[in-house]
């Protein structure tokens, strides 16, 4: 059974060009959660979906970042016209079911860089 | 709003030398509590948990007790090794139904030979 898949691992881009993360929860998780960790800081939660709904997403940014998990396919969050304040770690998790008791997986992380 | 708060690193020891992280927390309702820990170039593994007040979790020599009273998770582990080397979150799960986590900023530990 593999674990939460993120890709790519390492992303660099040019300031105002488009960023795509993928993240395929592990089978049979139907609970996403992406998380931003900046350089030497914890991780800061973004956006929870489950498939085809985002539930919460009081961490994004207002502007330049979505977030979706449709029904087929992984999960993608996107940020549009990425400037050097954007450079970070960004980590997918999933769990099978909700509740505090549920242990979420995290994925390796993409490491985001904006040069 | 809720909060972690770790102390800082870096945190070095000898091996075989006893360890402390401390993690005191502010929430609302009753949280559960994590510690994950992410070796480098890695994502983060999930080390132990405590679910209710006085829980005790462990897992590979390491141990952290839920205390209520003083809002602490303090991580410990009687024993370290250079394989621990690693940075070291404390976490806590909202309460609200789902797995949001608020992460503290993370305690770097090294471990000499």
């Amino acid at each position: 059974n593999a674990g939460v898949m993120q890709n790519p691992r390492h992303l660099v881009r040019r300031r105002g060009q488009e960023a795509r993360l993928r993240c395929s929860p592990m089978k049979g998780h139907s609970h996403v959660y992406w998380y931003r960790q900046l350089p030497e800081e914890g991780l800061k939660f973004m956006v929870y979906l489950q498939k085809e709904n985002i539930i919460d997403e009081s961490g994004m940014p207002k502007e330049r970042f979505s977030a979706e998990f449709p029904k087929e396919g992984p999960s993608i969050l996107r940020i549009q016209q990425v400037v050097r304040g954007d450079s970070a770690a960004y980590f997918c998790a999933s769990s099978p079911e909700t509740g505090m008791n549920t242990e979420a997986f995290f994925g390796q992380g993409t490491r985001l860089t904006v040069v | 709003g809720d909060s972690v708060t770790q102390m800082e690193g870096p945190v070095t020891l000898s091996e075989e030398a006893f360890l402390t992280i401390n993690c005191t927390y502010t929430a609302t309702g009753y949280p559960s509590l994590f510690w994950y820990v992410q070796y480098p170039g890695e994502g983060l593994q999930l080390l132990l948990k405590a679910t209710k007040a006085d829980d005790k979790g462990s897992n590979k020599g390491f141990e952290a007790t839920y205390r209520k009273e003083t809002t602490s998770f303090h991580l410990e582990k009687g024993s370290v090794q250079v394989s621990d080397s690693a940075v070291y979150f404390c976490a806590l799960s909202v309460s609200g139904g789902y797995n949001k986590l608020i992460f503290g900023a993370g305690t770097r530990l090294a471990v000499h030979p």
